[in-house]
């Protein structure tokens, strides 16, 4: 069973507006990583947030993690047209598993 | 750096038939593994391995081989094709259980008719 699931399924926004997406998991993890992928393409590692960290940053990347609520959130200010992508994110025990992803379309 | 590259990148096979899918890295990572992804879905991961000689199985490991005999080199077989591995099939790699994150293959493409 998927271990990450990401909320929502799909985002539409425009250009220069922020976007948010959710993964929630299940159980203890030792990180939490958000990757892009366009279509067609592989999966490219966007950020790690470790178990024992509660934000990150990464150029216009906001990442936070909440255990106690077994969640985490992707910000990404200032939306570009080139965001447009599917966002995924893997949580870490042992292996990483992967969630369904959210679909973000940013139009220009 | 060619970093993690995976061959072929597309293949037909027809059902009842056997292929390996090569992926390669060329950065030591000690742990590699391998995703399948469907059409509007994540990745659920089929095998792995944290270092040569060791292999584990992952979510939907049912039909699928995997050996690691050097540190480089993780090839996925396919024993007996079956329309129901049509799909994506991504290789990828880290240093230790993706402490640092992983790098990912471009992807195989198979359809099984």
């Amino acid at each position: 069973s998927q271990q990450g699931e990401e909320d929502p399924q799909a985002l539409s926004i425009q250009e220069g507006e922020n976007a948010t997406m959710n993964c929630s998991y299940k159980t203890s993890i030792n990180n939490l990583q958000w990757y892009r992928q366009n279509s067609g393409r592989g999966l490219v590692h966007l950020i790690l947030i470790r178990s024992n960290e509660r934000e990150k940053h990464s150029g216009r990347l906001r990442v936070t993690l909440d255990t106690s609520k077994k969640s985490s959130s992707l910000l990404i200010t200032a939306s570009r047209a080139a965001d447009t992508a599917s966002y995924f994110c893997a949580t870490t025990t042992d292996k990483s598993t992967f969630g369904d992803g959210t679909t973000l379309t940013v139009k220009p | 750096n060619a970093g993690v590259t995976q061959t072929p990148k597309f293949q037909v096979l027809k059902t009842g038939q056997s292929m390996t899918l090569q992926c390669a890295q060329d950065m030591n990572h000690e742990y590699m593994s391998w995703y399948r992804q469907d059409p509007g879905m994540g990745l659920r991961l089929i095998h792995y391995s944290v270092g040569a000689g060791i292999t584990d199985q992952g979510e939907v490991p049912n039909g699928y081989n995997v050996s690691r005999s050097t540190t480089e080199d993780f090839p996925l077989r396919l024993l007996s094709a079956a329309p129901s591995q049509t799909s994506v099939y991504f290789c990828a790699s880290s240093t230790g259980t993706g402490f640092y994150g992983y790098t990912f293959g471009s992807g195989t493409r198979l359809t099984v008719v």
